[in-house]
Order: C-alpha cells, then sequence, then structure tokens
C-alpha cells in the first residue's frame, strides 16, 4: 500500500507568494493531521480533520494559514502571504478510526518550506 | 489536554551502552503514550505504544519502555547502542481524540 504522500517535497518561494502544500492520506484512514517541525518548536500540531471535517485548527498560528479537505483522499494547506517565519517542514500524517485508532500516525515524508 | 515533557534534548552514548530517553506525560484522562523516531530527511516511525495493555511495552529494534502511572513517566530504553540508533526520538500522548501531541525531541548521537 502507498503511504502518506505530500508534494511538493521542496519548495522555494519569496515573501508574499501563495503557498500551497498537498496531502494524499492512506485509503481508509479517517483521520488527517498537518503538523509544522521547527528547530525552535519542534512539531506543532495545527490542525486535524475526521471525516473530511477540521476537528480542531486551534494550532493554525494565524489567519494566512487554511486547510481544507475536499474529499477523504485529498487534504492542501495554504498559506497566504507567506513570510520568512513560516520556514519549516510540513508534515502530514493519517490514521484509521477509533480512539487513537491503532494510535499509530502514519507520516509522509515531509515538504520543506523555504520562505526568502 | 495532555501534554508531554522530554528531559534531555541531547543524548549521547557510546555504541553497546544503555540508551535512556525521558519522558514524562500530563493528561486528563487515561493516556496512550507512544516513542516516535525520525531519521534525517523524512518522516516520523513508530516504534512503539502503550495503549492501557501491558505497562512494558516493547518495539522495533530492541527498544522497549514502561509506564509508570505513579512517576507519569513513558521513559524509552535500550539495552545496547547501536550506531543505526543515532536519530530524533519523539514522545507523544493522545487523550480521548486522536489528536496527538509531540515532545519536543531527544536528539540521540551513538559514539563509536
Amino acid at each position: 500500500d502507498a503511504g502518506v504522500i505530500q508534494s511538493p517535497r521542496h519548495e522555494v518561494t519569496e515573501m508574499g507568494q501563495e503557498v500551497t502544500l498537498r496531502c494524499k492520506p492512506i485509503s481508509g484512514h479517517d483521520y488527517l493531521f498537518w503538523y509544522r517541525q521547527t528547530m525552535m518548536r519542534g512539531l506543532e500540531l495545527l490542525i486535524y480533520f475526521n471525516n473530511n471535517v477540521p476537528i480542531d485548527d486551534s494550532g493554525m498560528p494565524e489567519d494566512r494559514f487554511s486547510a481544507k479537505m475536499p474529499n477523504a483522499s485529498f487534504s492542501t494547506l495554504k498559506i497566504q502571504p507567506s513570510e520568512p517565519r513560516d520556514s519549516a517542514v510540513y508534515f502530514c500524517a493519517s490514521c484509521p478510526s477509533g480512539r487513537g485508532g491503532s494510535g499509530e500516525l502514519f507520516f509522509g515524508e515531509g515538504s520543506r518550506l523555504t520562505v526568502l | 489536554a495532555q501534554s508531554v515533557t522530554q528531559l534531555g534534548s541531547h543524548v549521547s552514548v557510546s555504541e553497546g551502552a544503555l540508551v535512556l530517553l525521558r519522558c514524562n506525560y500530563s493528561s486528563s484522562v487515561p493516556p496512550y503514550l507512544f516513542w516516535y523516531v525520525q531519521y534525517p530527511n523524512q518522516g516520523l516511525q513508530l516504534l512503539l505504544k502503550y495503549t492501557s495493555a501491558a505497562t512494558l511495552v516493547k518495539g522495533i529494534n530492541g527498544f522497549e519502555a514502561e509506564f509508570k502511572k505513579s512517576e507519569t513517566s513513558f521513559h524509552l530504553t535500550k539495552p545496547s547502542a547501536h550506531m543505526s540508533d543515532a536519530a530524533e526520538y519523539f514522545c507523544a500522548v493522545t487523550g480521548n481524540n486522536n489528536d496527538m501531541r509531540f515532545g519536543a525531541g531527544t536528539r540521540l548521537t551513538v559514539k563509536p
């Protein structure tokens, strides 16, 4: 089975530009998570979905960030406008349902974003 | 709300020595606890998990962790470190939902 697929793997953009990160979760997984990883803050949970519905977006840093999940097999994380402090690795992860599902989150390989 | 605290951002051991990575948790409900490993330029992989069954949990690559409620701890150990164990290790917790919260991570260095 294919794992969680993220694109792009690397993105370099200039401040003020719109950035869209994409994620395809594992088929059959009801939960999808977006995390951001930086040296300063570690792994931060930005938002997560259950059955395509956003459950908790309290980790989204500000209004410049938005996430959607139009269907069970696709999610996007958008930053508009981007700023240098948004530079980070963004991970998407999915897991099946049930309390903790198996408890195991399956991570994509991440999207490394650099905002100049 | 739940959270974990990892004590020590960097741990260095010699090859063959005991590995001990510390994690303490806080949770208002019985927690599920996890250890993940991250190799450079990769996502996280599950090492092991505690889901209220046996308190001593064995994972992959010879790692194990013991859930101690009285100490609110879930420390990760391995009797003998191998060079390939060098990586970043994350402790994580979930409550009643699936929102997994990670610790700050501990970078393990293994010296020859």
